[in-house]
């Protein structure tokens, strides 16, 4: 069945230290992916979306993800992470199939001060 | 611009009630979907509708329906609500490129008793 999977429940950085959030994928054919944040009561807000092309896509406030083709995943990064980062973060994939996005379950990120 | 809009945010009704919720659409945008989170989970698709015509369906019961309107609005009812319905009922909006890509609104917080 097509899946997505987000292997970390919850996530503790300092403010400042650099975040990967991993996403793993499980699809015939590889669809196009997407990284949402979702802020507590809040809906969700498109981090970046990966369609095809280049592997690295950037997206807004300072986040990036690679895409990995061979490990069917997709995690998402931030060199430097803020206090204000502290969210939910998921992952979700699509397929024109379906006509629906498929989420994983979730990254709680929380950070330190 | 508007972005996608909701209502209401937040609503609190008794098992066996009936609940309606509201989406408009980002201007310009002809297709609407919906999302049932529930609390610690990832959004789950319930309907997607394009040009007033259902064009996806999600696994749920037939108590959960919904509709288009000319202006491409959206309503979603639920009857005959349980328990476990209560969660953050998300609408996103698209143009429907076939890419996937969506633009949440807030959501609408329902609360069963």
């Amino acid at each position: 069945a097509q899946s997505v999977t987000q292997p970390d429940i919850h996530i503790t950085v300092s403010e400042g230290a650099s975040l990967e959030l991993r996403c793993n994928y499980s699809y015939g054919a590889t669809p196009y992916l997407f990284w949402y944040v979702q802020s507590p009561g809040q809906g969700l807000q498109l981090l970046l979306k990966y369609f095809s092309g280049d592997t690295l896509v950037q997206g807004i406030k300072g986040f990036e993800a690679e895409f990995k083709r061979s490990q069917s995943s997709f995690n998402l990064r931030k060199p430097s992470v803020h206090w204000s980062d502290a969210a939910e973060y998921f992952c979700a994939a699509y397929t024109g199939t379906a006509s629906k996005l498929t989420f994983g379950t979730g990254t709680r990120l929380q950070v330190t001060l | 611009d508007a972005g996608v809009t909701q209502s209401p945010t937040h609503l609190i009704k008794t098992r066996g009630q009936h609940v309606t919720l509201r989406c408009s659409p980002i201007s310009g945008h002809k297709s609407v979907s919906w999302y049932q989170q529930v609390l610690g989970q990832g959004p789950q698709f319930i309907f997607q509708y394009y040009e007033k015509e259902e064009r996806g369906r999600g696994n749920f019961p037939d108590r959960f329906s919904a509709r288009q309107f000319p202006n491409y609005s959206s309503e979603l009812n639920v009857n005959a609500l349980l328990l476990g319905d209560s969660a953050l009922y998300l609408c996103a909006s698209s143009d429907n490129r076939g890419t996937g890509e969506l633009f949440f609104g807030e959501g609408s917080r329902l609360t069963v008793l």
